[in-house]
């Protein structure tokens, strides 16, 4: 059974740091791309990071509301994928989901972690 | 950006009732090479994250049932529900996935009238 569980959010001031992780099972990590895709209370959802697998360069991409300040990374020995989120602003107060997408084609989520809530506020 | 545009925002409609929701992208999602187009919708139920019920337009997602479909090419798309069952209220989310960044639309809130 796929499962991919967050962990690392909660309350920051703005300005600090916090880094998420997303612990992943049930599948092979390392074939799969991975993706962050969060919720502000009550809103809709916003895909802010993605990373390739290394057999696809590894590379990343971001959205332009965190380009520069949020940093995705993988380590596929430990099944592990992160979110380094610096300069953290009070709109990004969200659940952040991290999430898989289908061997099928890019950026299609065909798993979603339960989340994780990060509060940015002083 | 791919901007997403959904209608309704909101949905009432009867048990047994068809369903349907509309998304417009502001330019087309289809890739004419592979007469493909990149898009998706989802359903999310109160404190779930979302669920993958259709992609590439129009293909369902393993286990997902059939009353779900959907339909349309371009910049133009359909989610139908054939006939509404309790266990369908929930928010629906289209999302473009021809270019980053990916984006969704607002949102669908479906209900039992």
């Amino acid at each position: 059974e796929v499962q991919l569980v967050e962990s690392g959010g909660g309350l920051v001031q703005p300005g600090r740091s916090l880094r998420l992780s997303c612990t992943a099972s049930g599948f092979t990590f390392g074939d799969y791309s991975m993706s962050w895709v969060r919720q502000a209370p009550g809103k809709g959802l916003e895909w802010i990071s993605f990373i390739r697998s290394k057999a696809y360069g590894g590379t990343a991409e971001y959205a332009a509301s965190v380009k520069g300040r949020f940093r995705i990374s993988r380590d596929d020995s430990n099944s592990i994928a992160y979110l380094h989120m610096n300069s953290l602003k009070t709109d990004d107060t969200a659940v952040y989901y991290c999430t898989r997408d289908a061997s099928y084609g890019d950026f299609i989520i065909d798993y979603w972690g339960q989340g994780t809530l990060v509060t940015v506020s002083s | 950006d791919i901007v997403m545009t959904q209608s309704p925002d909101s949905l009432a409609v009867s048990l047994g009732e068809r369903a349907t929701i509309n998304c417009k992208s502001s330019q087309s999602v289809l890739y004419s090479a592979l007469n493909k187009n990149y898009f998706a919708w989802y359903q999310q139920k109160p404190g779930q994250p979302p669920k993958l019920l259709i992609y590439w337009a129009s293909t369902r997602e393993s286990g997902v049932p059939d009353r779900f479909s959907g339909s349309g090419s371009g910049t133009d798309f359909t989610l139908t529900i054939s006939s509404l069952q309790a266990e369908d209220v929930a928010v629906y989310f289209c999302q473009q996935y021809y270019n980053t960044p990916i984006t969704f639309g607002q949102g669908t809130r479906l209900e039992i009238k």
